[in-house]
């Protein structure tokens, strides 16, 4: 699987918008992109994920770029709640492929 | 949505005890379960592949004889520490997919939390 890059933190302020960047240089052609965010003390909480059309759901909206070397991932409205580490995992479908979870992005929602 | 039930959220043993953590898919089946640890400040790190009917797959470095995977059904896979020790305490996760789906993502559980005294 690709190997990605976020930056290690990230502040946002409450209500304004949370734009998360991640590399992924490497990634192939049948591999996708997804995003997880892990609250403190929780398992990984599925986000949103695409291949190369940008998606959009109710939590979050993704942006992968033309060449599909690097996403981000938007929260529109950011609040406190969103506090949390986000991944960002390039791995190929298939129910029987893990996720290799990097450092992720510390994002601290501010009031 | 797809939910992963994880138990016990937490555990406090004594040295020396087997600890069995359930990772249960709600309103799916999944062939394939994963189980990963996270030690504080971390992120997961992928312990072993679960696989219905078969033997579990597992990463380097990660003992098989101590930590014992069973999948014996398609909505259920356990973990048991075997003989746990204090280097053990952790948290640990599992995950899974539907087994029938094509580009489907993971879900995961709340993880279980074990601390050996």
């Amino acid at each position: 699987d690709a190997k990605t890059t976020q930056p290690t933190s990230m502040d946002c302020a409450e209500g304004r918008a949370a734009n998360l960047p991640c590399n992924h240089s490497t990634i192939s052609g049948n591999e996708y992109v997804y995003w997880y965010r892990q609250i403190h003390s929780q398992g990984p909480q599925y986000i949103i994920h695409g291949l190369k059309n940008n998606e959009t759901n109710e939590m979050a909206s993704l942006i992968i770029t033309e060449d599909r070397k690097s996403s981000t991932l938007i929260l529109p409205h950011a609040t406190l709640r969103d506090t949390a580490v986000y991944y960002c995992i390039v791995t190929k479908d298939g129910a029987g492929n893990m996720l290799t979870f990097g450092g992720g992005t510390r994002l601290m929602v501010k009031p | 949505g797809a939910v992963v039930s994880q138990h016990p959220s937490w555990v406090i043993c004594k040295s020396g005890t087997s600890v069995k953590i359930e990772c249960r898919s709600l309103d799916f089946q999944a062939t394939t379960m994963f189980w990963y640890r996270q030690f504080p400040k971390q992120s997961l790190m992928l312990m072993a592949t679960s696989n219905e009917g078969s033997k579990a797959t597992y990463e380097q470095g990660v003992e098989k004889d101590k930590f014992l995977i069973n999948h014996a059904s398609l909505t259920l896979s356990t973990l048991t520490v075997t003989s746990a020790h204090p280097e053990d305490s952790s948290f640990y996760i599992c995950s899974a997919r539907e087994a029938t789906a094509g580009n489907r993502p993971q879900h995961f559980g709340d993880g279980t939390r074990l601390s050996i005294l």
